[in-house]
């Protein structure tokens, strides 16, 4: 079945710092890739999103690159902002060939992040 | 609303009683799923609602667990004779369709159960 599988937190850098969190998967079809963020005390929000290998999804400063070689997805920063200690959800939605999806999301088991200032 | 609304927001219950968690989705949207999430734990699946298509149950942990949707809109997350175990923020999240086809799905706020 889909698996989802994130680098062991938490993590903690300084302002300023290089941020990588690891995610890889396993899926069966083609596979849609996530990050979500969780801020304390809010609900998860989207963060971004890729749908085919090589695409490269971004915001707010993140980016992702979808790897279908290496089964991997991982969320990178070139310099974080204490407004970024959160916790960091990587998820799949398994497709089949025709790019219909399977419908459920599958989530990998988060990772803490705490910028200190 | 503008957003996903689930209620109660917290809820504490004594074990063996039973509970209901009802969740709002973004009006027009098809898909509708529950999730759960321990203390140091990831989410958890729990079901997911497309439409009038059946819904996927694979991830209800035992058969103290069910929801319904009614009419495409709704849902109620219902847990029977509550076990301490059952303990977490139970989430909702819904998407205009599938979520892997339109790029992701929008979450709730949550409800904390605690089983005393």
């Amino acid at each position: 079945g889909d698996s989802v599988t994130q680098m062991e937190g938490p993590v903690t850098l300084s302002e300023e710092a290089f941020l990588t969190i690891n995610c890889t998967y396993t899926a069966t079809g083609y596979p849609s890739l996530f990050w979500y963020v969780q801020y304390p005390g809010e609900g998860l929000q989207l963060l971004l999103k890729a749908t085919k290998a090589d695409d490269k999804g971004s915001n707010k400063g993140f980016e992702a690159t979808y790897r279908k070689e290496t089964t991997s997805f991982h969320l990178e920063k070139g310099s974080v902002q204490v407004s970024d200690s959160a916790v960091y959800f990587c998820a799949l939605s398994d497709r089949n060939a025709g790019g219909t999806s399977y419908g459920k999301l599958t989530f990998g088991q988060g990772t803490i992040l705490t910028v200190h200032p | 609303g503008a957003g996903v609304s689930q209620s109660p927001s917290n809820k504490v219950t004594e074990k063996g009683k039973d509970v209901e968690l009802r969740c709002d989705p973004i009006s027009g949207h098809t898909a509708l799923y529950w999730y759960r999430q321990s203390l140091g734990q990831g989410l958890e699946f729990l079901i997911y609602f497309q439409g009038n298509s059946a819904p996927d149950k694979s991830g209800l942990p035992s058969d103290r667990f069910s929801a319904e949707r009614t009419g495409g809109s709704v849902s109620t997350l219902t847990i029977q004779r509550t076990q301490q175990e059952d303990s977490a923020v139970y989430l909702c999240a819904s998407s205009l369709t599938r979520a892997g086809s339109v790029g992701g799905a929008f979450f709730g706020q949550g409800t904390r159960l605690t089983v005393v």
